[in-house]
C-alpha cells in the first residue's frame, strides 16, 4: 500500500520561529510536492521537486524553502513563521509521466500565533 | 496561467445522481484529475481524463471535452459517505509548477437522506 507520511499532524508555533515540516514517501517516486490548503482558496502549490537536490518554485513560494537530500524525503521550511502561514500543509508524491496521480499525506495543520 | 471553476456547494439526495461541473482555461493541457476529500482527510484520487469522452469507474464517471475546456464528475446511486469535497485539477506542460497540478477550489457535496 502506498504511503506518504507527514511528521506532524498538528503544530503550534510563534511568529518568527523556524518551522520544519517533514514528508516521507515509500513508493520510490521521483516527484514530490508541497501544497497548502485554505478555505475558499483551495490547494495551492508551494514547491515541488523532481529529483534529489532539485527543486522548483510553485505558485506561492514566498516565505518558504524546501530541501530534498534523499529521494524519499521532502522537507518544507518556514524560515520565520508568520500568522498568514497558518494553514493546512499537504505533501504529495507521484511517479513520472503525465498520467501519474498524486498520493497525498494526511496533512499538517500549522497554527502560527 | 490557469483558471479552474467549479461550483462551491451542491446538495443531492441519497440514491440519486449528481453531476459536478468543472471548466478550465489553460495552455498546454496535459490531463484532468478528480479527487475526493472528506473533511479532515487528505484528497484521494478518483479519475483521470486526457482524451475526450467518458471514463467510467463503478458509481463514478468523469467526462472531458478539451475543445470546450469542460469536465464533469457524475456520481450515481448516491450514498451518505459520498458527502465530501470534490476537487477538479488540471495538469499543464507549463502550469502548476510545470509538473504539479493546479486545483480548483473544490465543490462541497452534501447528501441528504
Amino acid at each position: 500500500d502506498v504511503k506518504v507520511t507527514q511528521s506532524s499532524r498538528y503544530l503550534v508555533k510563534r511568529t518568527g520561529e523556524k518551522v520544519f515540516l517533514e514528508c516521507v514517501q515509500d513508493m520510490d517516486h521521483e516527484n514530490m510536492f508541497w501544497y497548502r490548503q485554505d478555505p475558499g482558496l483551495g490547494l495551492r502549490l508551494i514547491y515541488f521537486s523532481y529529483d534529489v537536490k532539485m527543486k522548483e518554485k510553485g505558485d506561492i513560494p514566498e516565505g518558504y524553502s524546501v530541501s530534498r537530500e534523499k529521494k524519499e524525503r521532502f522537507s518544507l521550511i518556514l524560515e520565520s513563521a508568520s500568522t498568514n502561514q497558518t494553514s493546512m500543509y499537504l505533501c504529495a508524491s507521484r511517479t513520472g509521466g503525465p498520467a501519474g496521480e498524486l498520493f497525498f499525506g494526511e496533512g499538517s495543520r500549522l497554527t502560527v500565533l | 496561467g490557469q483558471n479552474i471553476d467549479q461550483p462551491t456547494e451542491m446538495t443531492a439526495t441519497e440514491g440519486a445522481i449528481v453531476q459536478i461541473n468543472c471548466t478550465y482555461q489553460t495552455s498546454g493541457f496535459n490531463g484532468l484529475f478528480w479527487y475526493q476529500q472528506h473533511a479532515g482527510e487528505a484528497p484521494t484520487f478518483l479519475s483521470y481524463n486526457v482524451l475526450d469522452g467518458l471514463e467510467e469507474k463503478g458509481r463514478f464517471s468523469s467526462f472531458l471535452s478539451r475543445s470546450k475546456g469542460y469536465s464533469y464528475l457524475l456520481l450515481k446511486e448516491l450514498q451518505m459517505k459520498d458527502s465530501a469535497s470534490y476537487l477538479c485539477a488540471v495538469r499543464a506542460f507549463s502550469g502548476g509548477g510545470a509538473d504539479g497540478l493546479t486545483f480548483g477550489k473544490g465543490t462541497h457535496l452534501i447528501i441528504q437522506p
